[in-house]
């Protein structure tokens, strides 16, 4: 079964707006990752963030960790239409699999 | 660095019908995933090697797939009698082993996409 689960499972927005998604998980981790997906094409890899970290940034991702609330939320400032896909949090079993959650399709309108 | 590649892109196969999957990874990654994805579903763990080790294999890996990577380097993924429920995308990933505990970010090849008739 899949532990991460992405909040909400679908968002549009209008360029230059930020968008934020969500992702609960139900384990321990030890770090969690965010991946995006264009359409028919593989995953890329955003960002990691660690079990011992609160907040991380690069360039216009900006991404929290709870561990206490077992949560994530990533936040992609001034979107541009370039910016739809899916987007994937993933969480690692100490050093095993990766686990993806659903993700969420975000939409970014011109 | 080239970036994962898998082949072919696309396979069309008729029920019953064996097919195979290749997955070349980055040079320098020890670590190799196979993931399974339906449409509008994240990806589903398969099955991971580090070097020719196969490491994990997921407990919903019927008997009738079977990864090998024999000398380390590519992979390949077999389905025997392919059923009509095996319709994905079949993702290839590879990594550098982990550092401090914590484990490399995924590089993703663009996918098999299997149909299954």
């Amino acid at each position: 079964s899949q532990q991460g689960e992405e909040d909400p499972q679908a968002l549009s927005i209008q360029e230059g707006e930020n968008a934020t998604m969500n992702c609960s998980y139900k384990t321990s981790i030890n770090n969690l990752q965010w991946y995006r997906q264009n359409s028919g094409r593989g995953l890329v890899h955003l960002i990691l963030i660690r079990s011992n970290e609160r907040e991380k940034h690069s360039g216009r991702l900006r991404v929290t960790l709870d561990t206490s609330k077992k949560s994530s939320s990533l936040l992609i400032t001034a979107s541009r239409a370039a910016d739809t896909a899916s987007y994937f949090c993933a969480t690692d079993n100490y050093g095993q699999n990766f686990v993806f959650g659903p993700g969420t399709r975000l939409s970014v309108l011109p | 660095d080239t970036g994962v590649s898998q082949n072919p892109r696309h396979k069309i196969t008729k029920r019953g019908q064996n097919v195979t999957f290749r997955c070349d990874p980055i040079s320098e990654h020890n670590r190799l995933y196979w993931y399974r994805q339906t449409l509008g579903q994240g990806p589903e763990f398969l099955t991971y090697f580090q070097n020719e080790a196969q490491l994990e294999k997921s407990r919903l890996l019927s008997d009738r797939f079977s990864a090998e990577r024999p000398k380390g380097s590519f992979s390949t993924l077999e389905i025997q009698r392919t059923e009509q429920g095996d319709s994905a995308m079949y993702l290839c990933a590879s990594s550098l082993p982990p550092t401090d505990y914590y484990n490399s970010p995924l590089h993703f090849g663009n996918g098999t996409r299997l149909t299954v008739t």
